[in-house]
């Protein structure tokens, strides 16, 4: 069974700081690896999403997210943190489950940005 | 393009009610997905549609929870009768056909309370 594990429920960084926010999963498969983002009021939106390919994987607004197997983890950076990246970050795997996409996600971490 | 909609997004009902989501997918999309979080908690897969055909309900908690997808479109999920643990937000997603990269495109939620 794949397990996704977020560690730090909630993180603050001052503004214009590194964001880095913590991601390890297991999965016996080959895993598809993401991240969304949850503004307040909002949905959840894609940030970036790893697949196949290149281990680094750029997404909106300036984060990126870098797949590192030996390690199991896909922890999610931004070099400079802005007061509107303050929301939830939420890590999610899944596999090639009958062609379609079944989320198993961490418990999700809440990123506070300090003026 | 309208997004994933969801209807209402609050609800509160009182223990022993019955209280019916509905979900708008993306149009075109044929997967469709529910999602819920218990406070504190992290999100759940509930189950998952093709058009009208439920591919997987392994995550359903337990027979007061119905869902429905009439006619591969709208879907809707009922809970009848509503106990306190079923507190939360339930999210829907839907998604195109294809591998499990494919990205699901999340709703804004519906915040059910039952009192």
């Amino acid at each position: 069974a794949q397990s996704v594990t977020q560690l730090g429920s909630h993180v603050s960084v001052s503004e214009g700081a590194l964001v880095l926010l913590r991601c390890n999963y297991s999965s016996s498969v080959p895993p598809y690896l993401f991240w969304y983002v949850q503004y307040p009021n909002q949905g959840l939106q894609l940030l970036l999403k790893y697949t196949t390919g290149a281990t680094l994987v750029k997404g909106i607004n300036g984060f990126e997210a870098e797949f590192k197997k030996s390690e199991t983890s896909f922890h999610l950076t931004k070099p400079s943190a802005h007061m509107s990246d303050a929301a939830e970050y939420f890590c999610a795997v899944s596999d090639l489950i009958q062609g379609a996409q079944k989320l198993v996600f961490g418990q999700g971490t809440r990123l506070t940005i300090n003026p | 393009e309208a997004g994933v909609t969801q209807f209402p997004s609050h609800s509160v009902i009182e223990k022993g009610q019955t209280v019916t989501l509905r979900c708008d997918p993306i149009s075109g999309h044929d997967n469709l997905y529910w999602y819920r979080r218990v406070m504190g908690k992290e999100i759940k897969f509930l189950l998952h549609f093709v058009k009208e055909s439920k591919q997987d309900e392994s995550g359903m908690p337990n027979n007061r929870f119905l869902a429905e997808r009439t006619g591969g479109t709208y879907s809707t999920l009922k809970v009848q009768p509503a106990e306190l643990e079923d507190s939360g937000v339930y999210f829907c997603a839907s998604s195109q056909t294809g591998q499990g990269g494919t990205e699901a495109f999340f709703g804004q939620g519906t915040r059910l309370t039952v009192v």
